[in-house]
């Protein structure tokens, strides 16, 4: 069974602090790895995708990603209260077939304090 | 460009009657998904379409469940004698290729009473 692993939260960071998000993941095969961002009531908004180790920056965006340690994360800095969502992280496994859907955890609920 | 887009994107319905679920994808995106989000359960697959292949139906929980795909844009998904634990919310996401980021519909709400 392929999991994706999120701490639920809340996260509760002050506004302008960096908000640190993580993710671990099962499945030592997996491929590419995605951000998404989904305020309440809300579908799911994608803000950032990661295929390779190392970091992936896109403004007050970094993701991380450490595939030995089946690990990813996703750094927000300089916190807005318009930051606060659930995160989630998803997982694509390979790129055979079976493998295009994506793997969600069950997301990070983040609130900026103003 | 538009987005993808869904409908209805609410419905009330009553335990065993049928719905169909629209899906209008991104124009030029080959691959179409269909995801649901419930309480406690997270965002799942249900099934996949790329082109005119056959589609990957691994996630559909049940028999009464089924989608389809004509002419390779707009989706259906069809549930059958609904059941309240059917009750979720339904989000279509398409990608340019299988292999592309896939992006999100607003996503259908519904509510079998």
């Amino acid at each position: 069974q392929k999991e994706v692993e999120q701490n639920s939260g809340p996260l509760s960071v002050p506004e302008g602090a960096i908000a640190s998000l993580n993710c671990t993941y099962s499945d030592r095969g997996s491929q590419s790895f995605f951000w998404y961002r989904q305020y309440s009531g809300k579908s799911p908004e994608l803000i950032m995708s990661i295929y390779s180790n190392g970091d992936k920056e896109d403004g007050r965006f970094t993701a991380q990603l450490n595939k030995a340690s089946q690990y990813v994360s996703l750094l927000i800095r300089d916190s807005q209260p318009s930051d606060s969502a659930t995160y989630l992280c998803a997982v694509r496994w390979g790129s055979g077939a079976g493998s295009y859907q994506l793997t969600f955890g069950k997301g990070t609920k983040l609130s900026v304090i103003p | 460009g538009a987005g993808v887009s869904q409908s209805p994107s609410n419905k009330v319905t009553e335990k065993g009657k049928d719905v169909e679920l629209r899906c209008d994808p991104i124009s030029g995106h080959t691959a179409l998904y269909w995801y649901r989000q419930s309480l406690g359960q997270g965002l799942e697959f249900l099934i996949y379409f790329q082109g005119n292949s056959a589609p990957d139906k691994s996630g559909l929980p049940s028999d009464r469940f089924s989608a389809e795909r004509t002419g390779g844009s707009v989706s259906t998904l069809t549930i059958q004698r609904t059941q309240q634990e059917d009750s979720a919310v339904y989000l279509c996401a398409s990608s340019f290729q299988s292999d592309n980021e896939q992006f999100f519909g607003p996503g259908t709400r519904l509510t079998v009473l």
